[in-house]
């Protein structure tokens, strides 16, 4: 059973509009939370995260929330770039020391039309 | 350049024949990490090692072996591979065990036949 879940797995948002990117979670002891971008071709890379003792946390266009009562997080990316377009994984962790590890979520497809 | 390292980046191989994929980073990471990455079920991972001698089973450790004898180094090892490992792999390093961004490398795409 999935732990982490992205239960979109495409979104298609015009250029200059918001792009919001969803991600469920059911482990209550995740108290770290990522987002990663992945072009076709390459690994993922890092974009933005956020601690279960934040509810927001902002880096120039892209917004995280995270609900931790509604164990629901989203990634907002306003405006929306055609270099955008990429695959978005969510991610999350939990545990202490060398039991700390990250899941990740399926991704979700994005794609900025011009 | 920081980065992470993989080798091959495509690899055609049989059912039964031992093969590696190589991991190498340059920022002296203590943390390193290999996923694979399959349709609907995104990243899982396989094995990680939180230093040189130290590893440990992800999720999906079944078919796979590695091995950190040096710092640098992180090679996946598939004895006797077998179709369902048919996947993307990605390796992975870390400055410590955390939460924090990991640095993935660029991929491997494995088929076995």
């Amino acid at each position: 059973d999935q732990q982490v879940k992205q239960n979109s797995p495409s979104l298609s948002v015009q250029e200059g509009r918001i792009s919001i990117l969803n991600c469920d979670y059911t482990n209550s002891m995740f108290d770290y939370f990522l987002w990663y971008k992945k072009y076709p071709a390459e690994g993922p890379t890092f974009l933005i995260s956020i601690s279960s003792i934040k509810d927001k946390n902002e880096d120039g266009r892209f917004t995280v929330f995270l609900n931790k009562s509604a164990k629901h997080l989203s990634l907002h990316i306003v405006p929306s770039q055609p270099g955008d377009s990429a695959v978005y994984f969510c991610a999350a962790s939990s545990g202490s020391g060398s039991a700390r590890q990250l899941t990740f979520g399926s991704g979700t497809q994005l794609t900025v039309l011009p | 350049e920081a980065q992470v390292t993989q080798n091959p980046r495509y690899l055609i191989t049989v059912t039964g024949k031992k093969l590696t994929v190589t991991c190498s980073q340059n920022m002296n990471h203590e943390y390193m990490s290999w996923y694979r990455q399959d349709p609907g079920l995104g990243l899982r991972q396989i094995y990680y090692s939180m230093n040189v001698e130290v590893t440990d089973k992800g999720d999906v450790p079944e078919g796979y072996k590695v091995s950190r004898k040096e710092k640098r180094n992180f090679p996946l090892i598939l004895e006797s591979p077998s179709p369902n490992q048919t996947s993307l792999y990605f390796c992975a390093s870390s400055p410590q065990v955390g939460p924090y961004g990991y640095t993935f490398g660029s991929g491997t795409r494995l088929t076995v036949v």
